[in-house]
């Protein structure tokens, strides 16, 4: 399977505090992408990183991708408790429109 | 913009009963995703469309599942007859030809077959 793997499952921090969560994968891809879910709620694009590039910036985002290792990570600079969440990073499969999912992360950011 | 809407957003049902699951993706939008995401497994992708027509239903389950697409508005995902296993959230999902990689979720349909 070409299913990501993230890393940590869980991470719980302090309000203020920097979150870092690790994506691998196991084939050659053209992008990474980050999706956040809310709980009881459907994803949300974050970011999307192509193949060529290393890293990427958007507002409190940043993430990079090292595709000699087939990982990727997501930092999120100065939490807040909004950003309590799952984050899955997701990969093209074989360049067709057709993504594929990690596990997630479950961020829990306490006040 | 409405977002993708889905419909009902929780479905309780018996084991052996029909279940058909809505969704209408977001206008313009030319791909359409069905994916079912459990605790066990996370999110799998059942299959897409593009312009209507179904391109990958590798992810299809097994024949009791079904999905359509008639027309660019609207898609349906059944399960006949449904069992307990197949209790799951299901997500559709959309994206425009212009951006093929950032897919735009509804809110889920939370399924629970008894």
């Amino acid at each position: 399977s070409q299913q990501g793997e993230e890393d940590p499952q869980a991470l719980s921090i302090q309000e203020g505090e920097n979150a870092t969560m690790n994506c691998s994968y196991k084939t050659s891809i053209n992008n990474l992408q980050w999706y956040r879910q809310n709980s009881g709620r459907g994803l949300v694009h974050l970011i999307l990183i192509r193949s060529n590039e290393r890293e990427k910036h958007s507002g409190r985002l940043r993430v990079t991708l090292d595709t000699s290792k087939k990982s990727s990570s997501l930092l999120i600079t100065a939490s807040r408790a909004a950003d309590t969440a799952s984050y899955f990073c997701a990969t093209d499969f074989q360049g067709a429109q057709k993504l594929v999912f990690g596990q997630g992360t479950r961020l829990t950011i306490n006040p | 913009d409405a977002g993708v809407i889905q419909s009902p957003r929780h479905e309780v049902t018996e084991m052996g009963q029909e279940v058909t699951l809505r969704c209408k993706p977001i206008s313009g939008h030319d791909y359409l995703f069905w994916y079912r995401q459990t605790m066990m497994r996370g999110l799998e992708l059942l299959i897409y469309f593009n312009n209507n027509v179904p391109i990958d239903d590798s992810g299809m389950p097994e024949d009791r599942f079904s999905a359509k697409m008639p027309n660019a508005s609207f898609s349906t995902l059944k399960i006949q007859p449904s069992e307990p296993r197949d209790s799951a959230v299901y997500f559709c999902a959309s994206n425009p030809s212009g951006r093929p990689y950032e897919q735009y979720f509804g809110p889920g349909t939370r399924l629970t077959v008894t």
